[in-house]
C-alpha cells in the first residue's frame, strides 16, 4: 500500500461547478501538506501549502487538512476550463525528512465548457 | 524573478550511456530536490542537496547521482542508462531546508533511452 492514495480520475466537470479532490495517507509524521497542479509536459506549480491541521484559502481555492482522519482536501469553486490539468497532492515530515516529499499519483481533471 | 531553470529539456539516449541533468534554482534557494516522474510511478524523490550536501536520498540504485554546487546549481547524473529510466526528470527549490520551506519546480528534462 501506497503512503498517499489519490484518486486517479478522470474527473470531468462543467465550467462553474464545485470540485472535490482528495488524498489519504498513512504516515501519521506528515506535517506538510501542498497542492499542486501540473499542466500537460510542464513541471508541477505549487496551489496551496499548508501546515498541520485546519483550512486555509486562497481565491477560488481551500485546501483542508484532517490529521485525525489522515485526510486532505482542495475544493476549486466556479472551475474554469484554465483549471483542467492534474492536481498532486503532496506531503513532507519537515525537519529531519528535509525537503522530501511524497506525492500522490494524481488527479487528472476536466473543465468543460 | 526567475524560476528554476532546467537544461537539457529533451534528450535521447541509448542503453548503456550516462546523462548529466542541469538545474538553476531560484536565486537566494538553498535547497536542490530532484525528481523522477514516470506514468506508472507518478512522482518519486531522488535526493535533495542543501549547501553542497546530500541530506536525503530516495530508494534509487548506485546509478543515479548528484552534487551541488557552491552556487547553489545542481547537476544529477545516471550512469549505464536502462530502459526504464525514461521519464521526467524535475528539479525544485526552495529557501529552506527543513521541510517548511514550499519547493518550486522547474519544467523538467524529458529523457528517452532507446
Amino acid at each position: 500500500q501506497k503512503e498517499v492514495e489519490q484518486d486517479p480520475g478522470p474527473l470531468s466537470v462543467p465550467e462553474g461547478a464545485i470540485v472535490s479532490l482528495n488524498c489519504t495517507y498513512s504516515n501519521s509524521a506528515f506535517q506538510y501538506f501542498m497542492w499542486y497542479r501540473q499542466y500537460s509536459r510542464k513541471g508541477p506549480e505549487l496551489l496551496m501549502y499548508t501546515y498541520s491541521s485546519g483550512n486555509k484559502e486562497d481565491g477560488r481555492f481551500t485546501a483542508q487538512v484532517d490529521k485525525s482522519s489522515k485526510y486532505i482536501s482542495l475544493f476549486i469553486r466556479d472551475s474554469q476550463p484554465s483549471d483542467s490539468a492534474t492536481y498532486l497532492c503532496a506531503m513532507s515530515t519537515g525537519t529531519g525528512g528535509g525537503n522530501k516529499l511524497t506525492f500522490g499519483t494524481g488527479t487528472q481533471l476536466k473543465v468543460e465548457l | 524573478k526567475a524560476g528554476v531553470t532546467q537544461t537539457p529539456r529533451y534528450l535521447i539516449k541509448t542503453r548503456g550511456q550516462q546523462v548529466t541533468l542541469s538545474c538553476s534554482p531560484i536565486s537566494g534557494h538553498r535547497s536542490v530536490s530532484w525528481y523522477q516522474q514516470t506514468p506508472g510511478q507518478g512522482l518519486q524523490f531522488l535526493f535533495e542537496y542543501f549547501s553542497e550536501t546530500q541530506r536525503n536520498k530516495g530508494n534509487f540504485p548506485g546509478r543515479f547521482s548528484g552534487r551541488q554546487f557552491s552556487n547553489s546549481r545542481s547537476e544529477m547524473n545516471v550512469s549505464t542508462l536502462e530502459l526504464g529510466d525514461s521519464a521526467l526528470y524535475l528539479c525544485a527549490s526552495s529557501l529552506k531546508g527543513s521541510g517548511a520551506g514550499e519547493l518550486f519546480f522547474g519544467e523538467g528534462s524529458r529523457l528517452t533511452v532507446l
